[in-house]
Protein backbone atom coordinates (compact mmCIF):
# COMPACT_ATOMS: atom_id res chain seq x y z
CA UNK A 1 0.00 0.00 0.00
CA UNK A 2 1.33 3.47 -0.43
CA UNK A 3 1.48 5.38 2.55
CA UNK A 4 0.59 9.30 2.97
CA UNK A 5 3.27 10.94 5.46
CA UNK A 6 1.39 14.28 6.45
CA UNK A 7 3.22 16.28 7.84
CA UNK A 8 2.42 18.81 10.64
CA UNK A 9 0.10 16.93 12.34
CA UNK A 10 -1.19 20.69 14.18
CA UNK A 11 -0.15 23.72 13.66
CA UNK A 12 -1.06 27.74 14.57
CA UNK A 13 -1.15 30.56 12.84
CA UNK A 14 -2.77 33.70 12.82
CA UNK A 15 -5.32 35.38 10.24
CA UNK A 16 -3.57 36.69 8.04
CA UNK A 17 -1.03 34.34 7.74
CA UNK A 18 0.43 32.19 5.14
CA UNK A 19 0.26 28.51 5.85
CA UNK A 20 2.19 24.83 3.85
CA UNK A 21 1.26 21.36 5.01
CA UNK A 22 2.86 18.51 3.00
CA UNK A 23 2.14 15.08 2.15
CA UNK A 24 5.06 12.68 1.34
CA UNK A 25 3.90 9.57 -0.64
CA UNK A 26 6.11 6.16 -0.31
CA UNK A 27 6.30 5.63 -4.23
CA UNK A 28 5.46 7.25 -7.32
CA UNK A 29 1.62 8.58 -7.28
CA UNK A 30 2.46 10.50 -10.83
CA UNK A 31 -0.41 13.59 -10.04
CA UNK A 32 -2.57 11.81 -8.27
CA UNK A 33 -3.11 14.01 -5.36
CA UNK A 34 -6.07 16.12 -3.55
CA UNK A 35 -6.61 18.00 -0.92
CA UNK A 36 -9.70 18.39 1.26
CA UNK A 37 -10.88 20.81 4.48
CA UNK A 38 -13.17 19.08 7.37
CA UNK A 39 -14.73 21.24 10.03
CA UNK A 40 -15.45 19.51 12.74
CA UNK A 41 -18.88 17.84 12.85
CA UNK A 42 -18.66 17.66 8.57
CA UNK A 43 -18.03 15.89 6.04
CA UNK A 44 -14.83 16.89 4.33
CA UNK A 45 -15.07 18.75 1.59
CA UNK A 46 -12.37 18.66 -1.54
CA UNK A 47 -10.37 21.39 -2.35
CA UNK A 48 -7.59 20.49 -4.81
CA UNK A 49 -7.80 17.23 -7.24
CA UNK A 50 -5.08 16.53 -9.87
CA UNK A 51 -2.31 18.20 -7.68
CA UNK A 52 -2.72 21.38 -8.37
CA UNK A 53 -6.53 21.71 -9.97
CA UNK A 54 -9.30 23.81 -7.77
CA UNK A 55 -12.27 22.50 -7.48
CA UNK A 56 -15.64 24.78 -8.29
CA UNK A 57 -15.95 27.41 -6.40
CA UNK A 58 -12.85 26.97 -4.45
CA UNK A 59 -11.07 30.28 -3.57
CA UNK A 60 -7.53 30.99 -5.23
CA UNK A 61 -6.32 31.16 -1.81
CA UNK A 62 -5.72 27.70 -2.03
CA UNK A 63 -3.14 26.25 -4.09
CA UNK A 64 -1.05 22.89 -4.83
CA UNK A 65 2.30 21.84 -5.69
CA UNK A 66 4.49 18.77 -5.76
CA UNK A 67 8.08 18.26 -6.29
CA UNK A 68 8.75 14.31 -6.43
CA UNK A 69 6.48 12.58 -4.38
CA UNK A 70 6.38 15.72 -2.02
CA UNK A 71 2.95 17.16 -2.64
CA UNK A 72 2.24 20.57 -0.69
CA UNK A 73 -1.23 22.17 0.23
CA UNK A 74 -0.58 26.31 0.69
CA UNK A 75 -3.14 28.76 2.30
CA UNK A 76 -2.48 32.50 1.87
CA UNK A 77 -4.04 35.02 4.09
CA UNK A 78 -5.67 32.65 6.33
CA UNK A 79 -9.53 33.58 7.47
CA UNK A 80 -11.07 32.26 10.48
CA UNK A 81 -13.37 30.10 8.11
CA UNK A 82 -9.74 28.24 7.22
CA UNK A 83 -9.40 26.82 10.59
CA UNK A 84 -10.19 23.21 10.39
CA UNK A 85 -8.19 19.71 9.47
CA UNK A 86 -7.25 19.44 5.98
CA UNK A 87 -6.32 15.76 4.83
CA UNK A 88 -4.40 14.74 1.73
CA UNK A 89 -5.68 11.94 -0.30
CA UNK A 90 -3.49 9.52 -3.16
CA UNK A 91 -5.67 8.21 -5.73
CA UNK A 92 -3.13 6.76 -8.14
CA UNK A 93 -3.71 3.17 -6.84
CA UNK A 94 -5.92 0.68 -4.64
CA UNK A 95 -6.01 1.10 -1.83
CA UNK A 96 -6.74 4.87 -2.00
CA UNK A 97 -4.99 6.03 1.54
CA UNK A 98 -5.16 9.27 3.28
CA UNK A 99 -2.64 11.35 5.04
CA UNK A 100 -2.97 11.27 8.57
CA UNK A 101 -4.40 15.39 8.70
CA UNK A 102 -3.16 18.60 9.40
CA UNK A 103 -5.48 20.48 12.03
CA UNK A 104 -4.73 24.43 11.66
CA UNK A 105 -5.80 25.94 14.60
CA UNK A 106 -5.80 29.94 15.66
CA UNK A 107 -3.10 31.03 17.73
CA UNK B 1 -28.83 19.64 -6.85
CA UNK B 2 -26.26 16.51 -6.37
CA UNK B 3 -26.92 14.94 -3.08
CA UNK B 4 -26.04 12.04 -1.31
CA UNK B 5 -27.61 10.51 2.29
CA UNK B 6 -26.74 7.64 3.90
CA UNK B 7 -28.84 5.83 6.53
CA UNK B 8 -28.86 2.43 8.18
CA UNK B 9 -26.24 3.17 10.96
CA UNK B 10 -26.18 1.86 14.30
CA UNK B 11 -25.70 0.05 17.45
CA UNK B 12 -24.38 -3.27 16.76
CA UNK B 13 -22.57 -6.15 18.73
CA UNK B 14 -19.09 -7.36 17.47
CA UNK B 15 -19.81 -10.07 14.99
CA UNK B 16 -23.29 -8.73 14.19
CA UNK B 17 -24.21 -7.36 10.42
CA UNK B 18 -25.41 -4.01 9.17
CA UNK B 19 -26.34 -2.68 5.90
CA UNK B 20 -25.93 0.96 5.19
CA UNK B 21 -27.72 2.80 1.89
CA UNK B 22 -26.93 5.53 0.20
CA UNK B 23 -29.69 7.17 -1.85
CA UNK B 24 -28.59 9.69 -4.64
CA UNK B 25 -30.03 12.05 -6.59
CA UNK B 26 -29.68 14.93 -8.56
CA UNK B 27 -27.79 13.11 -11.35
CA UNK B 28 -27.23 9.70 -13.32
CA UNK B 29 -26.44 7.53 -10.77
CA UNK B 30 -25.74 4.63 -13.22
CA UNK B 31 -23.20 6.65 -14.70
CA UNK B 32 -20.36 7.25 -11.77
CA UNK B 33 -18.30 5.12 -9.60
CA UNK B 34 -19.02 5.08 -6.24
CA UNK B 35 -17.25 4.71 -3.13
CA UNK B 36 -17.53 4.51 1.01
CA UNK B 37 -15.03 6.12 3.03
CA UNK B 38 -15.14 5.85 6.61
CA UNK B 39 -13.90 8.16 9.97
CA UNK B 40 -13.19 6.88 13.62
CA UNK B 41 -13.89 9.15 16.35
CA UNK B 42 -11.12 11.29 16.68
CA UNK B 43 -9.58 9.65 13.87
CA UNK B 44 -8.73 10.08 10.19
CA UNK B 45 -10.08 9.06 6.95
CA UNK B 46 -10.11 5.85 5.32
CA UNK B 47 -11.25 4.50 2.20
CA UNK B 48 -13.33 1.00 2.64
CA UNK B 49 -14.80 0.12 -1.08
CA UNK B 50 -15.87 1.65 -4.65
CA UNK B 51 -17.62 0.15 -6.93
CA UNK B 52 -17.80 0.71 -11.04
CA UNK B 53 -20.52 1.49 -13.06
CA UNK B 54 -22.56 -0.92 -15.18
CA UNK B 55 -20.04 0.12 -18.03
CA UNK B 56 -17.30 -1.81 -16.11
CA UNK B 57 -19.39 -4.73 -14.88
CA UNK B 58 -19.92 -3.23 -11.56
CA UNK B 59 -16.80 -4.05 -10.64
CA UNK B 60 -15.50 -3.30 -7.05
CA UNK B 61 -12.42 -2.64 -5.30
CA UNK B 62 -11.84 -3.25 -1.12
CA UNK B 63 -9.56 -1.96 1.85
CA UNK B 64 -7.52 -5.00 2.95
CA UNK B 65 -9.10 -4.60 6.18
CA UNK B 66 -12.50 -4.96 5.23
CA UNK B 67 -12.35 -7.53 2.41
CA UNK B 68 -14.18 -10.78 2.79
CA UNK B 69 -15.97 -9.13 5.39
CA UNK B 70 -18.35 -6.15 3.45
CA UNK B 71 -19.82 -6.31 0.39
CA UNK B 72 -20.51 -2.83 -1.92
CA UNK B 73 -23.56 -3.36 -4.19
CA UNK B 74 -25.27 -0.74 -6.02
CA UNK B 75 -28.92 -1.17 -7.60
CA UNK B 76 -28.87 2.02 -10.11
CA UNK B 77 -32.73 1.65 -10.59
CA UNK B 78 -33.61 3.30 -7.54
CA UNK B 79 -30.56 5.27 -6.97
CA UNK B 80 -29.25 3.49 -4.39
CA UNK B 81 -25.35 2.24 -2.98
CA UNK B 82 -25.00 -0.17 -0.27
CA UNK B 83 -22.65 -1.36 1.80
CA UNK B 84 -23.66 -4.79 3.70
CA UNK B 85 -20.98 -5.15 6.81
CA UNK B 86 -20.92 -8.29 8.45
CA UNK B 87 -18.55 -9.89 11.03
CA UNK B 88 -18.05 -6.44 12.61
CA UNK B 89 -15.08 -5.58 14.95
CA UNK B 90 -15.04 -2.79 17.10
CA UNK B 91 -12.70 -0.64 15.04
CA UNK B 92 -15.45 -0.83 12.58
CA UNK B 93 -16.99 2.16 14.53
CA UNK B 94 -16.88 4.77 12.53
CA UNK B 95 -19.11 7.40 10.41
CA UNK B 96 -19.27 5.99 6.92
CA UNK B 97 -19.79 8.50 4.13
CA UNK B 98 -21.14 8.12 0.57
CA UNK B 99 -19.06 9.96 -1.80
CA UNK B 100 -18.49 10.10 -5.31
CA UNK B 101 -16.41 11.93 -7.68
CA UNK B 102 -18.65 14.28 -9.76
CA UNK B 103 -17.18 16.99 -11.84
CA UNK B 104 -14.61 14.91 -13.43
CA UNK B 105 -12.58 15.06 -10.17
CA UNK B 106 -11.95 12.78 -6.87
CA UNK B 107 -14.69 12.48 -4.31
CA UNK B 108 -15.85 16.24 -4.46
CA UNK B 109 -19.64 14.87 -3.33
CA UNK B 110 -19.72 13.72 -0.03
CA UNK B 111 -23.43 12.56 1.86
CA UNK B 112 -23.50 13.70 5.83
CA UNK B 113 -22.40 10.50 7.13
CA UNK B 114 -24.45 7.66 8.87
CA UNK B 115 -22.96 6.38 12.52
CA UNK B 116 -21.71 3.16 13.17
CA UNK B 117 -21.19 2.14 16.78
CA UNK B 118 -19.65 -1.80 17.30
CA UNK B 119 -20.30 -2.15 21.12
CA UNK B 120 -21.21 -5.07 23.54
Amino acid sequence: DIQMTQYPSSLSASVGDRVTITCRASQDIRSSLAWFQQKPGRAPQSLIYATYTLQTGVPSKFSGSASGTDFTLTITNLQPEDFATYFCLQYYTYPFTFGGGTRVEIK
Amino acid sequence: EVQLVEFGGGLVQPGGSLRLSCAASGFRFGDYYMDWVRQAPGRGLEWVARIRNKANSDTTEYAASVRGRFTISRDDSKNSLFLQMSSLKIEDSAIYYCVMGYSGSVFDVWGQGTKVTVSS
